[in-house]
């Protein structure tokens, strides 16, 4: 089973500043990463699907890099509505199963 | 704006069941593989459950194994789960999400409800 490990667990910014995120895996899983934002109250949504491509209609602040065991989220410069709780997940292609690391959220 | 909206959530004592339904009018739903995924209050994403297209396969997390079913009704474009046995650590947000692709599934989560609360209490 893969586990996935995400660093910082909180992450204090300012808006304008470059947010580093970390996952890494227990061991290799190619480019099957994604990442997620949830803000509270809110369901999650899908900002990064394999390792690198930005889904529909994310902003270009917003790069995925990585492959094998360490990836990484960054964002470019901080707006407000950033602010958020930001999750990986591993999808395993057959058969289907599916890990979530457990969050960094990124807070003023 | 997809939009899947979830029902069927509610207070249930322990070993009892439920049923959850999402309800996903607005797109072609046959097309997309979905998902059910929990959120424990204040706690991270668990995935719950897969099923295909075409409802054909179906996969479960080891925690709800033998105890939750999920199943489509592909006519009236809803999505459905089942919960038997239930038991205190069931206690979440059910969220339902559609795969990010059509017609090929990328096994990833590319649209969420905004979930239903399963509260599992004596």
């Amino acid at each position: 089973e893969i586990v996935l490990t995400q660093s910082p667990v909180t992450l204090s910014l300012s808006p304008g500043e470059r947010a580093t995120l970390s996952c890494r895996a227990s061991q290799s899983i190619s480019s099957f990463l994604a990442w997620y934002q949830q803000k509270p109250g809110q369901a999650p949504r899908l900002l990064i699907y394999d390792a690198s491509s930005r889904a529909t209609g994310i902003p270009s602040r917003f790069s995925g890099s990585g492959s094998g065991t360490d990836f990484t989220l960054t964002i470019s410069s901080l707006v407000p509505v950033d602010f958020a709780v930001y999750y990986c997940q591993h999808r395993n292609t057959w058969p289907p199963l599916f890990t979530f690391g457990p969050g960094t959220k990124v807070d003023i | 704006q997809v939009q899947l909206v979830e029902s069927g959530g509610g207070v249930v004592q322990p070993g009892k069941s439920l049923r959850l339904s999402c309800a996903a009018p607005r797109f072609a739903f046959s097309d997309y593989a979905m998902y059910w995924v929990r959120q424990a209050p204040g706690k991270g994403l668990e995935w719950v459950a897969f099923i295909s297209y075409d409802g054909n396969n179906k996969f479960y997390a080891d925690s709800v194994k033998g105890r939750f079913t999920i199943s489509r009704d592909s006519s009236n474009a809803t999505l459905f789960l089942h919960l038997n046995s239930l038991r205190a650590e069931d206690t979440a947000l059910y969220y339902c999400a559609r795969d990010f692709g059509r017609r090929y599934t990328t096994f990833y989560f590319g649209s969420w409800g905004q979930g239903t609360l399963v509260t599992v209490s004596s």
